[in-house]
């Protein structure tokens, strides 16, 4: 068990209206990571961070934004939601800079209407 | 940029069958490779990884070949069983552009083993 809560789990909102995700560690790891995960697609990086108030863009950023105060926490922001962000999201942190294994919640699936 | 293709799904195999999930990447540098493993309803977990070239991967009597030449890391399976139902995502990890590794992920395959 990587210490990795998501929430909320399932989430269903209306285009137009701000979303958050939050991921809370408690491994107290410094990289943590925001995927979106769509049939065809596989996952893909939409921002990430190596530590407090340090944070940049993967692949997919347009229309998310992310907050990092404090270590265990990650947060996803959704300004206003678009039906094309109807997806599952899944949050993940990485233990070292030098190993490639993601540890991830269990996802957050977000409905948009 | 870097890139992962995989065979599309679904695989369906009866138990005991032999398994073959082909991947190759595109990736300039020497990047390492992962097999990453998610049962229903859950998140990814890393199934295996090799770091350079001619290393093999293995775990729970799944196997991967870091081919170079090929570039290619096909995951194989002697002997499939029921509990092995699952979606399989094959990953490489190069660094992004501002220098920091990254993990780039192919779209998953379903794999459907029936009793």
């Amino acid at each position: 068990d990587a210490g990795i809560t998501q929430s909320p789990r399932h989430k269903v909102t209306e285009t137009g209206t701000p979303v958050t995700l939050r991921c809370h560690q408690t491994e107290n790891h410094r990289y943590m990571y925001w995927y979106r995960q769509d049939p065809g697609h596989g996952l893909r990086l939409i921002h990430y961070s190596y530590g407090v108030k340090d944070t940049d863009k993967g692949e997919v950023s347009d229309g998310y934004s992310v907050s990092r105060s404090k270590t265990e926490d990650f947060l996803l922001t959704l300004e206003s939601a678009t039906s094309s962000q109807t997806s599952v999201y899944f949050c993940a942190i990485r233990e070292t800079a030098n190993t490639g294994e993601l540890f991830f919640g269990e996802g957050s699936r977000l409905t948009v209407l | 940029g870097d890139s992962v293709t995989q065979m599309e799904g679904p695989v369906t195999l009866s138990e005991e069958a032999f398994l073959t999930i082909n991947c190759t990447y595109t990736a300039t540098g020497y990047p390492s490779l992962f097999w990453y493993v998610q049962y229903p309803g859950e998140g990814l977990q890393l199934l295996l990884k090799a770091t350079k070239a001619d290393d093999k991967g293995s775990n729970k009597g799944f196997e991967a070949t870091y081919r170079k030449e090929t570039t290619s890391f096909h995951l194989e399976k002697g002997s499939v069983q029921v509990s092995d139902s699952a979606v399989y995502f094959c990953a490489l990890e190069g660094l992004d552009d501002t220098g920091r590794r990254a993990l780039t992920f192919g779209s998953g395959t379903r794999l459907q083993v029936q009793p």
